[in-house]
């Protein structure tokens, strides 16, 4: 099946610092990727949706000047934790799709927690 | 909110002991999709029901779906140790997004 990584798998940081999350599909080209966060014990909320080469759509509620999404090539993705707080604290994961109403395969997540 | 809800919220049972679990959903869907997540893990997608079927199989793993009452039920036979992990479904819809249910924690004891 198809293979998404994150990068990094967890990261620690200060409050105030940012933080850059990287989503790559390694052996298929992703048109589509999505950002979702997930809290202890709770379910997978979708954050965004971010099509290569335009801006992403975000979901409502979700702050798209402290979630920066970049989706520059049909490989990568990258999410963006602008000036962390501790409430920013949980596990991300990216899911990456070729086409539109395909399967999404999912990435391994990245744990972040902020001091 | 669009989330969908899944029955139990958590589920203890014996090995060789069958586990179900339900979903009810809230809008019109293109298919309803069954993940599992070991803890602190990612996802492993497990099977995927499409809104004119009814009913799936694959291994130890049947799936049913009911538009009718936008529901679902994944049930898992002869359970094992190694399934212990939380089952979420999640529903895709015409905007392709996956709208995830609230999710079963299944701890399977040996």
């Amino acid at each position: 099946g198809a293979v998404v990584s994150q990068h990094p798998s967890w990261v620690i940081c200060k409050s105030g610092t940012s933080v850059k999350i990287e989503c790559r599909s390694l052996d298929f080209q992703a048109t589509t990727m999505f950002w979702y966060r997930q809290f202890p014990k709770q379910s997978l909320m979708l954050m965004a949706t971010s099509n290569e080469g335009s801006k992403a759509t975000y979901e409502q509620g979700v702050e798209k000047d402290k979630f920066l999404i970049n989706h520059a090539s049909l490989t990568l993705s990258t999410l963006t934790v602008t000036s962390a707080h501790p409430e920013d604290s949980s596990f991300y994961i990216c899911s990456a799709s070729d086409l539109p109403g395909r399967e999404q395969f999912f990435g391994p997540g990245t744990r972040l927690t902020v001091l | 909110s669009q989330q969908g809800e899944e029955d139990p919220q958590a589920l203890s049972i014996q090995e060789g002991e069958n586990a179900t679990m339900n979903c009810s959903y809230k809008t019109s869907i293109n298919n309803l999709q069954w993940y599992r997540q070991n803890s602190g893990r990612g996802l492993v997608h497990l099977i995927l029901i499409r809104s004119n079927e009814r009913e799936k199989h694959s291994g130890r793993l049947r799936v049913t779906l009911d538009t009718s009452k936008k529901s679902s039920s994944l049930l898992i036979t002869a359970s094992r140790a190694a399934d212990t992990a939380s089952y979420f479904c999640a529903t895709e819809t015409n905007t392709d997004k996956l709208i995830f249910g609230t999710g079963t924690r299944l701890q399977v004891f040996p």
